[in-house]
């Protein structure tokens, strides 16, 4: 298994920003995909949910209407649209794959720093 | 929000000792609490699920207890390997969340 996250980059307040993860070692549309984030000197915290057929999609209140999932399962890809960005959306975003057996995530992409500076 | 507390925040080893790492809930999460290890530049790693159970490829020296709303993990002889970033994280409710991380140094 490997997902590799793309995209992310230096962008000014209010700016959008778009991430991906290409997923690869295992059937994509099988598995519910999550965005996890963790700012600089904090915990982790998970952003963002979408269901493996990408119907069902659920948010942190901190994100919610302004950040966006989705994926494209022809291409093994899951995305991430950042809009009206925030300083404190300035992460390391990881994207990870939901193992229904173990209840939690099974594997994690290594991460994209999106940092959002004027 | 579910809020995971662990402790300590940080702490010194040699390669050898035993390790304990607590990781308490702010309610109850019955078995819904994994264990992860995390390498800073590198992707986090699975370690536990549901409290005690190993994930496939994780060394034995790993291990973790706990239900409700207090957890250890437990290293019985940390390896070089071993020196890295421990989060808990609970998947009782949603949202998910994670406890601070618990960094492991060489003494």
């Amino acid at each position: 298994v490997q997902l590799v996250e793309s995209g992310g980059a230096v962008v000014q307040p209010g700016r959008s920003l778009r991430l991906s993860c290409a997923a690869s070692g295992f059937t994509f549309n099988f598995h519910g995909m999550h965005w996890v984030r963790q700012a600089p000197g904090k915990g982790l915290e998970w952003v963002a949910a979408l269901s493996a057929d990408g119907t069902k999609g659920n948010y942190a209140d901190s994100v919610k209407g302004r950040l966006t999932i989705s994926r494209d399962n022809s291409q093994k890809k899951l995305h991430l649209e950042m809009n009206s960005l925030r300083p404190e959306d300035t992460a390391m975003y990881h994207c990870a794959k939901w193992s229904s057996m173990a209840g939690t995530f099974d594997y994690w992409g290594p991460g994209t720093l999106v940092t959002v500076s004027s | 929000d579910i809020q995971l507390t662990q402790s300590p925040s940080s702490l010194s080893a040699s390669v050898g000792d035993r390790i304990t790492i607590t990781c308490r809930t702010s309610q109850s999460v019955a078995a819904s609490l994994n264990w992860f290890q995390y390498k800073p530049g590198k992707a986090p790693e699975l370690l536990i699920y549901t409290a005690s159970t190993l994930q496939d490829g994780v060394p034995t020296r790993f291990s973790g207890s706990g239900s409700g709303t207090e957890f250890t993990l437990t290293i019985t002889s940390v390896h070089p390997d071993d020196f890295a970033i421990y989060f808990c994280q609970q998947s009782h409710s949603t949202p998910l969340t994670f406890g601070g991380g618990t960094k492991v140094e060489i003494k």
